[in-house]
């Protein structure tokens, strides 16, 4: 079955540092794709970034950077120089091939960021 | 450029009500799914449809019905709500449903059942 784990409920970073929020995934399958997605208090989910399994270079995104080491089933969502506007929860989330279920996204359970000055 | 549009924001009902809520995309995707969004647990997907007319059941179904008369238009039906529906509903679409293709969200109907 597929997975997301994100094991850090709460993060904090000063503004202008960088951070790193941790995701990883289970799956038997070969092709995926993960993502990652930010709440912010007003509730939207807003796509930041997508990473897919056969995608030899890291996604990136603006500020945002997929840190991808597939071996260890692990999709890191890196935060440069944050800004107090990155304070939100973040998702990481996958998708898969399997047909009885096109296109479910997998959430993990949220990290939330606080960003302070 | 709407994107997904959710209609209401916010509601309340008694338990055993019924009601709908909307969603329409103008992006012309095929696919359309419904989450729904509840404290630690993340999204889980109630519905999707891959097109008008196709609708089929996700990893929570059980108390809401779908329908796909259209492109633009999935509402998510709730029969008899239920406190247990007390929830942050999503609607989602994306171009096909691939596996590389980001789902872009509304932003959410609040709902809680009295």
């Amino acid at each position: 079955a597929q997975k997301i784990t994100q094991t850090q409920p709460g993060m904090f970073v000063q503004e202008k540092e960088a951070v790193t929020l941790d995701c990883t995934y289970d799956t038997s399958d070969q092709s995926y794709g993960l993502f990652w997605y930010k709440q912010p208090s007003s509730g939207e989910m807003i796509f930041l970034i997508y990473q897919g399994s056969y995608d030899e270079q890291n996604a990136t995104e603006g500020r945002y950077s997929l840190n991808f080491q597939k071996a260890r089933k692990s999709a890191n969502l890196v935060i440069s120089a944050s800004q107090l506007g990155d304070s939100a929860m973040y998702f990481c989330a996958m998708s898969s091939d399997r047909g009885s279920t096109l296109g479910r996204l997998y959430f993990g359970r949220g990290t939330q960021l606080t960003v302070w000055p | 450029n709407a994107g997904v549009t959710q209609t209401p924001k916010f509601q309340v009902l008694k338990t055993g009500q019924s009601m709908t809520l909307q969603c329409a995309q103008d992006m012309n995707h095929e696919y359309m799914s419904w989450y729904r969004q509840d404290p630690g647990m993340g999204l889980r997907l109630i519905h999707y449809s891959v097109g008008a007319g196709i609708t089929d059941q996700g990893e929570v179904p059980n108390g809401y019905n779908v329908s796909r008369s259209t492109t633009e238009d999935f509402p998510l039906r709730l029969l008899s709500a239920a406190p247990s529906q007390t929830s942050v509903y999503f609607c989602a679409s994306s171009y096909s449903g691939g596996k590389n293709q980001p789902q872009h969200f509304g932003d959410g109907t609040r709902l809680s059942i009295l």
